[in-house]
């Protein structure tokens, strides 16, 4: 079985702060990692995605990807009470393109 | 707009009733997924086609059934077979060509079907 791990949380943090979201992966040849924001009642929306080792930024976002260590995080700059919701992990294993989804963080903003 | 339908918003089963999902898309991709998500839970494969007339069971295919005679389309049954069919049905689709393996998924907005 090919897991994904992710810290259930909450994880609440003050308005303006750093989030940091981080995810693990067992399949060391996974090809493409992908970071999802789901509101309550909503379906997923693609926040980010990474496929080589380092970082990569767009806006207040940043996605960092370590496959040595088989890891992948998103730091969210200057969060905002907007930003709540629960933040879905994918990895793409490379093969048939049907992703593995861990199992979100829930990410709490307070003013 | 080019998107993903998935029609009805919300579903209502009787015991020993089948019922069908709808899943429409005009992004021209190859590729179709169902997910089943419970609370609290992530996304969990049920179902998936990359190609018309071809399709592929997923984790968790018992007591579902699905049918790809078109490339806009991919609706999913829920049959009686299923006795925990409470939860939020996501359908998606990727392009397959061209590095389709590094492209991400996009979901359409869900059908929660719930038992009566």
């Amino acid at each position: 079985q090919k897991e994904v791990e992710q810290n259930s949380g909450p994880l609440s943090v003050p308005e303006g702060a750093i989030a940091s979201l981080n995810c693990t992966y067992s399949d060391r040849g996974s090809q493409s990692f992908f970071w999802y924001r789901q509101y309550s009642g909503k379906s997923p929306e693609l926040i980010m995605f990474i496929y080589s080792n380092g970082d990569k930024e767009d806006g207040r976002f940043t996605a960092q990807l370590n496959k040595a260590s088989q890891y992948v995080s998103l730091l969210i700059r200057d969060s905002q009470p907007s930003d709540s919701a629960t933040y879905l992990c994918a990895v793409n294993p490379g093969s048939g393109y049907a992703l593995n989804f861990g199992k979100g963080t829930s990410l709490l903003v307070t003013p | 707009d080019g998107g993903i339908t998935q029609s009805p918003k919300y579903l209502f089963r009787k015991e020993g009733q089948n019922v069908t999902l709808s899943c429409e898309q005009n992004l021209n991709h190859d590729a179709m997924y169902w997910y089943r998500q419970d609370p609290g839970q992530g996304l969990r494969l049920i179902y998936y086609s990359q190609i018309v007339n071809d399709f592929q069971k997923g984790d968790i295919a018992e007591g579902y059934s699905v049918s790809r005679e078109k490339k806009e389309s991919f609706p999913l049954t829920v049959t009686s077979a299923q006795k925990n069919p409470t939860a939020f049905y996501l359908c998606a689709s990727i392009t397959s060509g061209g590095g389709g393996s590094n492209q991400p998924q996009h979901f359409g907005d869900g059908t929660r079907l719930s038992i009566l």
